[in-house]
């Protein structure tokens, strides 16, 4: 596709649950990140990949989260034992090069909401 | 102190008027800044990048920064309804966010007709 492309768009889970978000960069697009942003709040950095890299996990808020890119493509971003502090928006961004100065391109988010 | 800081909004122009959003870090080796504009409900788009000092002019937007000060703005000229939108400021290649993009909290614009 010509953009980035995240599935689902909307999800409500319980409490305790566990749930996959999914991420379809750009094609060709070596980097790939995932952000979370809670209702007026500005975007939280979750993980950053690049290439065959050793992945940036630095923001990931716990050991509930965990990310996965397969093939240097498609990445998965999945949340074990959801909390209900665990609702925002999950956006994930890809860019052509390195993360100096390329700039990033999101896709639409998945918004999810933990009851 | 956190890495990206922006001014508290909102922030209100009137149409046609100049509106300036500011933007400081304190990452003092950061490399690379940004502006991305999200309109509610919408994922952020990018709308400057600027790398050196100086101003960096594209259309109505003009971005402005200023390492010694650790300082990054954005000047938006004749500003236009279809403006209003939240502003972040990012920035990038730190020593504290290394290669990660770092994002202010956003400024709110709502530009009146």
């Amino acid at each position: 596709g010509a953009g980035v492309s995240q599935s689902p768009s909307n999800k409500v889970t319980e409490k305790g649950k566990d749930v996959e978000l999914r991420c379809d960069p750009i094609s060709g697009h070596t980097a790939l990140y995932w952000y979370r942003q809670s209702l007026g709040q500005g975007l939280e950095f979750l993980i950053y990949f690049q290439g065959n890299s050793a992945p940036d996990k630095s923001g990931l808020p716990s050991d509930r989260f965990s990310a996965e890119r397969t093939g240097g493509s498609v990445s998965t971003l999945t949340i074990q034992r959801t909390q209900q502090e665990d609702s925002a928006v999950y956006l994930c961004a890809s860019s052509l090069g390195g993360p100096l100065n390329s700039p990033l391109h999101f896709g639409n988010g998945t918004r999810l909401t933990v009851t | 102190q956190k890495e990206v800081e922006q001014n508290s909004g909102p922030l209100s122009v009137p149409e046609g008027a100049i509106a300036s959003l500011n933007c400081t870090y304190s990452d003092r080796v950061s490399q690379s800044f940004f502006w991305y504009r999200q309109y509610s409900g919408k994922s952020p788009e990018l709308i400057m990048s600027i790398y050196s000092n100086g101003d960096k002019e594209d259309g109505r937007f003009t971005a402005q920064l200023n390492k010694a000060s650790q300082y990054v703005s954005l000047l938006i000229r004749d500003s236009q309804p279809s403006d209003s939108a939240t502003y972040l400021c990012a920035v990038n290649g730190g020593e504290t966010s290394g290669s990660r993009l770092t994002f202010g909290e956003g400024t709110q614009l709502t530009v009146n007709p």
